[in-house]
């Protein structure tokens, strides 16, 4: 079984700052992929970022970038120079290589103050 | 290059209807999904295919029918709607093979049942 977890139910960040985003994914499986999704006000499910368990460097896509820590099961999102439209609820997922299923966390809700 | 589209939008209906959700894709993906969001749930699979009429059951199957004659479409049915199947529905897919691991939302379909 593979379970999801994000520990902040909520979190805010000002407006050119950067926040993180908690998650860790439990499995026994060594081969899974883990991804963060980015849900806006618009309820549309957007792709942010994906990464590989068996790469061992961390994802990168433009002021997103996650911090993998394979031991630890963590997988957090950290967004730099965060911008107004950045706000919206963020899910990390988890599916294990070859399997079908996504598995999703309960989601942070980010808010960025001007 | 529509991607992924649902159908309805929005639907309300009364309880003890059926009600029928549309899915269509033109990526020729071979897997589709169907999943509902609730506050406080995430996002919890429903059901997902394979391929054309190969169809299994996911983590909230009861009281829902897929079926799936065509690659492109993947419609879900509620049976006999209930209160407690008012929800957002998403369908998703994702390319077939370890290496593609990544799901493709559609917009979105918001079901409330009186």
């Amino acid at each position: 079984a593979q379970t999801v977890t994000q520990s902040q139910p909520e979190m805010s960040v000002q407006e050119a700052e950067t926040v993180t985003l908690s998650c860790t994914y439990d499995t026994s499986e060594s081969d899974y992929y883990l991804f963060w999704y980015k849900q806006p006000p618009s309820r549309q499910m957007i792709l942010v970022i994906r990464q590989e368990a068996y790469k061992q460097q961390n994802a990168t896509e433009n002021r997103f970038s996650v911090n993998f820590q394979k031991a630890a099961k963590s997988f957090s999102l950290k967004i730099s120079d965060s911008q107004l439209g950045d706000a919206a609820m963020y899910f990390c997922a988890g599916a294990q290589g070859g399997s079908e299923k996504l598995v999703f966390g309960k989601g942070t809700k980010l808010t960025v103050n001007p | 290059d529509a991607g992924i589209t649902q159908s309805p939008r929005y639907k309300i209906t009364e309880t003890g209807r059926q009600v029928t959700l549309m899915c269509h894709q033109t990526w020729s993906h071979s897997y589709m999904f169907w999943y509902r969001q609730d506050l406080g749930h995430g996002l919890r699979l429903i059901y997902y295919s394979a391929a054309a009429d190969i169809t299994d059951k996911g983590e909230v199957p009861d009281g829902y029918v897929v079926s799936r004659s065509k690659t492109e479409n993947f419609p879900l049915t509620l049976e006999s709607a209930t209160r407690s199947q008012t929800s957002v529905y998403f369908c998703a897919s994702r390319g077939t093979g370890r290496g593609t691991p990544t799901q493709y939302f559609g917009p979105g379909t918001r079901l409330l049942v009186l």
